[in-house]
């Protein structure tokens, strides 16, 4: 069955560390996206990427990083520049920008900072 | 500015009950979309509405799109405790918004608790 894998599904981070959150899609989706999701604030966009080797910066994209070097792959690095990593964190992917049918999302990474 | 708002926040309603959940933007919609998530998990898609006037349904869930397309509302027949969870609107502001990238913009959702 085609979707979306998120891993892992909890995650701790030291003061100062970078980590990464893990995003595969079989769907042959081109759009991926990440978003951060905050109690009482709803979802806000950290990057998003279009095809391959092509990704842009979301809403809050500050001490977030990317890479797209595979369709089926969208890997975000929390690095030691956010502030506040603590939250829920979750990708999604679409057919392709444009194609307003819905988005696919994971399970969803938990990064909490210890 | 928050551009697309939710309402209720949060709702606590009996078993059997019917509900209804609101999306409401300033500007006029390209598509809206319904999405539940429970707890710790990801979304799940419900219904997408793009045209003025437009209602969907699914099961005892029933969607509409206002004809300005700028408001849309959620509505449940006869609760479970199965529709417990988070509903979160989603819509799609139209070009040049995001920066040109076309990705949804999303309420801060809705807390339903169904109670016995």
């Amino acid at each position: 069955d085609g979707g979306i894998t998120q891993s892992p599904k909890y995650l701790f981070r030291k003061e100062g560390q970078n980590v990464t959150l893990s995003c595969e899609q079989n769907l042959n989706h081109d759009a991926m996206y990440w978003y951060r999701q905050d109690p009482g604030q709803g979802l806000r966009l950290i990057y998003y990427s279009q095809i391959v080797n092509d990704f842009q910066k979301g809403d809050i994209a500050e001490g977030y990083s990317v890479s797209r070097e595979k369709k089926e792959s969208f890997p975000l690095t929390v690095t030691s520049a956010q502030k506040n990593p603590t939250a829920f964190y979750l990708c999604a992917s679409s057919i392709h920008l444009g194609q307003k049918d819905g988005y696919t999302f994971g399970s969803g990474t938990r990064l909490t900072v210890v | 500015s928050q551009e697309l708002e939710q309402s209720p926040q949060s709702l606590i309603v009996q078993e059997g009950k019917n509900l209804t959940i609101n999306c409401t933007s300033s500007k006029t919609l390209y598509g809206l979309y319904w999405y539940k998530q429970k707890y710790g998990e990801g979304l799940i898609f419900l219904m997408m509405l793009q045209k003025g006037g437009e209602e969907k349904s699914h099961e005892k869930i029933t969607a509409k799109l206002d004809e300005k397309k700028q408001q849309s509302s959620l509505h449940i027949t006869a609760s479970q405790p199965s529709h417990a969870g988070i509903y979160l609107c989603g819509a799609d502001m139209g070009p040049g918004h995001l920066g040109g990238a076309d990705g949804l913009t999303f309420g801060k959702g809705t807390h339903l608790i169904i109670q016995p």
